[in-house]
């Protein structure tokens, strides 16, 4: 069965890191590139980043760019969200997400496969 | 705001029909990228429901379609069902190199 789990959420101060982590399995995690996308409580779904199958191509929402950091590692068939300076704003759910890539007009992707997300609250 | 616009709520009674419209711009949809539809029932992860416009994955009715023309893209649902009562959300690609979402529309089943 294809899954993802992701993992490592909690309750962090602003200022504080944290790191997710998603698991993969039943899918040959190293052939597909990688989301991770964001939902506030009570709000709707925002893109937070994309990782490519061989981490060469690397994108962040502006929301969080200089701040958190996506990895990936294949040998474990895990993905990473480093999280750095941290904000009341990025309390969310988060979930990783598989890229299938679709070409349409335009090459894009889409999302097939999506974790149960992991909880991220940032207060004090 | 979104860079894809959703109506906030749609509804409709078990066997209509109900649209969920997705407005985008010229460096998104009207571009020429394609729009993919998910739906989060409540309490869940969002599931991909549409994608590349029209097409929809194994598993999924085809009282589920989609469509694209222009800078918007449209989701149907025909012959309702208390179980499609969910938030659902349009995507694309833009531009400035990122996925986009829509705000998300909130389907009442009447």
């Amino acid at each position: 069965e294809v899954q993802l789990v992701e993992s490592g959420g909690g309750l962090v101060q602003p200022g504080g890191s944290l790191r997710l982590s998603c698991a993969a399995s039943g899918f040959t995690f190293s052939s597909y590139s990688m989301n991770w996308v964001r939902q506030a409580p009570g709000k709707g779904l925002e893109w937070v980043s994309y990782i490519s199958s061989s981490s060469s191509t690397i994108y962040y929402a502006d929301s969080v760019k200089g701040r958190f950091t996506i990895s990936r590692d294949n040998a474990k068939n895990s993905l990473y969200l480093q999280m750095n300076s941290l904000r009341a704003e990025d309390t969310a759910v988060y979930y990783c997400a598989r890229a299938v890539l679709w070409f349409g007009e335009l090459v894009s992707d889409y999302m097939d496969v999506w974790g149960k997300g992991t909880t991220v609250t940032v207060s004090s | 705001q979104s860079v894809l616009t959703q109506p906030p709520s749609v509804s409709g009674a078990p066997g209509q029909r109900v649209t969920i419209s997705c407005t985008g711009s010229s460096s998104n949809i009207g571009a020429g990228y394609d729009v993919h539809w998910y739906q989060q029932l409540p309490g869940t992860a969002p599931k991909l429901l549409i994608y590349g416009n029209s097409n929809r994955p194994s598993g999924v009715p085809d009282r589920f379609s989609g469509s694209k023309s222009g800078t918007s893209a449209s989701l149907a649902i025909s012959g309702l069902q208390a179980e499609d009562e969910a938030d659902y959300y349009c995507q694309s690609y833009d531009s400035s190199l990122s996925r986009v979402f829509g705000g998300g529309t909130k389907l009442t089943v009447l």
